[in-house]
This record gives structure tokens, sequence and C-alpha cells, in this order.
């Protein structure tokens, strides 16, 4: 079935750094991805729409310049946490539909663990 | 605007007793789908199960079955002689046809503990 894989799986990163999150879909092409964060014992939580070829479009609340999308290829989207702080220590989770529209197939990465000291 | 709600904040069963997570949504799509994962204390999510909105009929997988209900917009999963590696947080997610393909409003999740 389809894959979609995250690297890095956790990262440990210090105050004021940026942090890039890559997320593929391995064998198939994904036109969109979505980006979903997730903090301890809470839910998943939308952040934004990654869009191949387009801007992202962020979720009310989110700052898309902190929270950097790209949409480099048909198989990547990438999350760039910019001048990352403590509270952005979260899981973040992609996710890409395969499909048509009428399946709504839809295939999450394993997640990524960021930890901002 | 899209809402899903789980209830059940926590639940603590034993082994081998039958247990029901509840999930309620709320929607103004005509076209939407309903979705269960599960997450282990690994954090990937695990697929369990899609529902159309138009296709209202139950489902049963092995110890899992579904029971969807659109009169009270509700898609409650039950768990048949629950196991210790049932243990886990389930989500109960909510996605839209159309311009809202691919994005899902999760509910708050239930924990579950299965004691041995």
């Amino acid at each position: 079935g389809a894959v979609v894989s995250q690297h890095p799986s956790w990262v440990i990163c210090k105050s004021g750094t940026s942090v890039k999150i890559e997320c593929r879909s391995l064998d198939f092409q994904a036109t969109t991805m979505f980006w979903y964060r997730q903090f301890p014992k809470q839910s998943l939580m939308l952040m934004a729409t990654s869009n191949e070829g387009s801007k992202a479009t962020y979720e009310q609340g989110v700052e898309k310049d902190k929270f950097l999308i790209n949409h480099a290829s048909l198989t990547l989207s990438t999350l760039t946490v910019t001048s990352a702080h403590p509270e952005d220590s979260s899981f973040y989770i992609c996710s890409a539909p395969s499909g048509s529209l009428l399946s709504g197939e839809q295939y999450f990465g394993p997640g990524t663990r960021l930890t901002v000291t | 605007a899209q809402k899903v709600t789980q209830a059940q904040t926590e639940i603590s069963v034993v082994e081998k007793e039958d247990v029901t997570l509840d999930c309620v949504y709320e929607t103004r799509d005509t076209t939407y789908y309903l979705f269960w994962y599960k997450q282990p204390p690994s954090g990937e999510l695990v697929f369990l199960i899609r529902r159309n909105s138009f296709d209202e009929q139950n489902e049963i997988s092995g110890r899992y079955s579904w029971n969807f209900q659109k009169s009270t917009s509700s898609f409650n999963f039950t768990i048949t002689a629950s196991q210790v590696v049932d243990s886990a947080v389930y989500f109960c997610a909510l996605g839209g046809g159309g311009t809202s393909y691919g994005k899902l409003t999760f509910g708050q999740g239930t924990i579950l503990t299965v004691h041995p």
C-alpha cells in the first residue's frame, strides 16, 4: 500500500535555530500534503496544506513566517520551523491523500518529534 | 465548521471485556468521510477504518466493529474481547469532500487501557 515517510523521526535543537522536517510519498504522487501538530496528550491539529507548485495555505492561528512549507516536488513537502523556541516542541505529522477525490484515503507519516531546548 | 467529539477521555477495562468508544461529529457537508485511527505509544497513526457519508452500513472486522448512524451523527467503535495490545489512544476523525478533501478534524482522543 501507499507509504508516507518522514525525516527525521526525532530531532533536538537549541532555541533560536531552525529545523527542517521532510515528508515524502514513497509510491504515489501527492499534489497536496497536510501538516499536523500534536502536543503531548492532545489531539492532532491541522497546521497547513502544502500545495505542489503554489503557496501553502495555513490554518487560522498558525504563523506562516515561523512554519515555512515548501512542496518541492510531487513526492516531497518540507516543513521548516524557524527560530525555534521551547513552545514549538511537539510531534509533527504529515499526511497525503492518494487516489481519487471519491476515495478519501489518507496516508500518514510516522511523525517527527521535535524538542527545542 | 467541522467538529468531532469523543466524550470518553479515558477508558480502563480488563482483558476480554467488550468496550465501545463513542464519536459524535458535526458538519455541514453533504459528502464527508469518517475515520478511526489508533495511536500506540510509538506515535504512528494506525488506520482502522474509513466510512463515506453515503454508506451507513455497519462493518465488522475481526474483533472490531463500527456503528455509523447519520441520524444521530455518531460513528461508534466497539472492540470485542479486548486484549492488552489494544491499549492505545484512539482518534475519531472527520474529513470533508470537495475543497476540504484531505483535511481532517480529529476528536480529542480516547485513551484505552486494557489490563491483563
